[in-house]
């Protein structure tokens, strides 16, 4: 069965610093991870989606994968008070053949909030 | 470019009766995928369709069932409404392909769903 963990939070920051988000998984058939981002009564966002190890960057965002350690990570550098939001980590298993994208695994989420 | 569209945006329904709610994917995209989200949850996968087949199932019960159309638009009908199916329902698009399982998958803004 896959599981996602993530700390619910909050994860207090002050504005500028770097946010730090942790999400760890169960099956070590995870192929895909994404970060969505969702404020509260809204839908969820994709932010960033990381297939390899290593760090992948895109503007103030970096997502960081470890496979063998089976945990990915998001960093905010200059955080802003509208990243205040819940980060949803969620994986994707490969699917084998059929066509289709599989359906996402979530966590509950990481509640972070930007103290100006 | 027209984003994942989703209706109706609010709906009140008495326990035992029933819904049905409609997301169309966003251009380009082909398979749809629905999730509900509980308040203070990650969102949950219910059932993804593409080629207007059910592919891949979460682990809801036979009242939730779906349909796709020749246009890739999606209806999701959940019959016998219970309290418990109180929450956001979500539908996400995403491009199938012949390999699939890698996908990004894009949010529509949802359709909260209260049952009295």
């Amino acid at each position: 069965q896959k599981e996602v963990e993530q700390n619910s939070g909050p994860l207090s920051v002050p504005e500028g610093a770097i946010a730090s988000l942790n999400c760890t998984y169960s099956d070590r058939g995870s192929q895909s991870f994404f970060w969505y981002r969702q404020y509260s009564g809204k839908s969820p966002e994709l932010i960033m989606f990381i297939y390899s190890n290593g760090d992948k960057e895109d503007g103030r965002f970096t997502a960081q994968l470890n496979k063998a350690s089976q945990y990915v990570s998001l960093l905010i550098r200059d955080s802003q008070p509208s990243d205040s939001a819940t980060y949803l980590c969620a994986l994707l298993a490969q699917r084998g053949s059929g066509g289709g994208a599989d359906g996402l695994t979530f966590g509950k989420g990481t509640h972070l909030i930007i103290q100006p | 470019d027209a984003g994942v569209t989703q209706s109706p945006t609010h709906l009140i329904k008495t326990r035992g009766q029933q819904v049905t709610l409609r997301c169309s994917p966003k251009s380009g995209h082909d398979t749809v995928s629905w999730y509900q989200q509980a308040l203070g949850q990650g969102p949950q996968f219910i059932f993804q369709y593409y080629e207007e087949e059910e592919r891949q199932r979460g682990n809801f019960p036979d009242r939730f069932s779906g349909h796709q159309f020749p246009n890739y638009s999606s209806e999701l009908n959940v019959n016998a409404l219970l309290l418990g199916d109180s929450a956001l329902y979500l539908c996400a698009s995403s491009w199938g392909g012949l390999a699939g399982g890698m996908n990004e998958q894009f949010f529509g803004p949802g359709t909260r769903l209260t049952v009295l």
